[in-house]
């Protein structure tokens, strides 16, 4: 079974200022993990998809995120942050690349507001 | 945007009726997935098609139905309409082949309430 945990609801920080939104997760099997974001009244648009070829991924919109099994964590930063970036962000697990029978598992998400 | 399309963009319904919903895959993707987003939540996974056949389910009853077309479009169906079927409900495309990766890239989601 998967589980994710995104912890903080809502996130604040000033335009500028670094990103950090945290995620841990849980899984009986080596995980695929994913970062989504979803802009008010729209669908989810992928940032960045860990597949275990790097503990670091880069994904788009200056975002990146570290895999540390360690820490059962997939913690997802910016190094500034601007006000387009202001959205619901969830973190996601699955077994396999693409969801496959089980789907991806989905966090709560967390509200990124971005103060001017 | 994706190239993955659902319609229609809203809808509201009466509980008891029945609804259908439409999603149109990203040109070369064989796979969809159906989620529930209920406000405030994540995305909860309802079932996936794969060559027109159901490749896995999550915890819905089945008064959650849906269909794949030899296009790969695809339809759900939700039967008896309760209040807490209220919410966005996403179509996400995926190419699924031997060997490789797999990542499901999402439609925007049609917005059902139910009164």
């Amino acid at each position: 079974a998967q589980s994710v945990t995104q912890l903080g609801s809502h996130v604040s920080v000033s335009e500028g200022a670094l990103v950090l939104l945290r995620c841990n997760y849980s899984s009986s099997v080596p995980p695929y993990l994913f970062w989504y974001v979803q802009y008010p009244n729209q669908g989810l648009q992928l940032l960045l998809k860990y597949t275990s070829a790097a503990t670091l991924v880069k994904g788009i919109n200056g975002f990146e995120a570290e895999f540390k099994k360690s820490e059962t964590s997939f913690h997802l930063t910016k190094p500034s942050a601007h006000m387009s970036d202001a959205a619901e962000y969830f973190c996601a697990v699955s077994p396999y690349s693409g969801g496959g029978a089980d789907g991806l598992t989905f966090g709560k998400g967390t509200h990124l507001i971005i103060q001017p | 945007e994706t190239g993955v399309t659902q319609s229609p963009t809203h809808l509201i319904k009466t509980r008891g009726q029945q609804v259908t919903l439409r999603c149109s895959s990203q040109s070369g993707h064989n796979t969809v997935s159906w989620y529930q987003q209920a406000l405030g939540q994540g995305p909860q996974f309802i079932f996936q098609y794969y060559r027109e056949e159901e490749n896995g389910r999550g915890n819905f009853p089945p008064r959650f139905s849906g269909l794949q077309f030899p296009n790969y479009s695809s339809e759900l169906n939700v039967n008896a309409l309760e209040l807490d079927d209220s919410a966005l409900y996403l179509c996400a495309s995926s190419l699924k082949r031997a060997g490789g990766d797999e990542t499901q890239y999402f439609g925007p989601g049609t917005r059902l309430l139910v009164l």
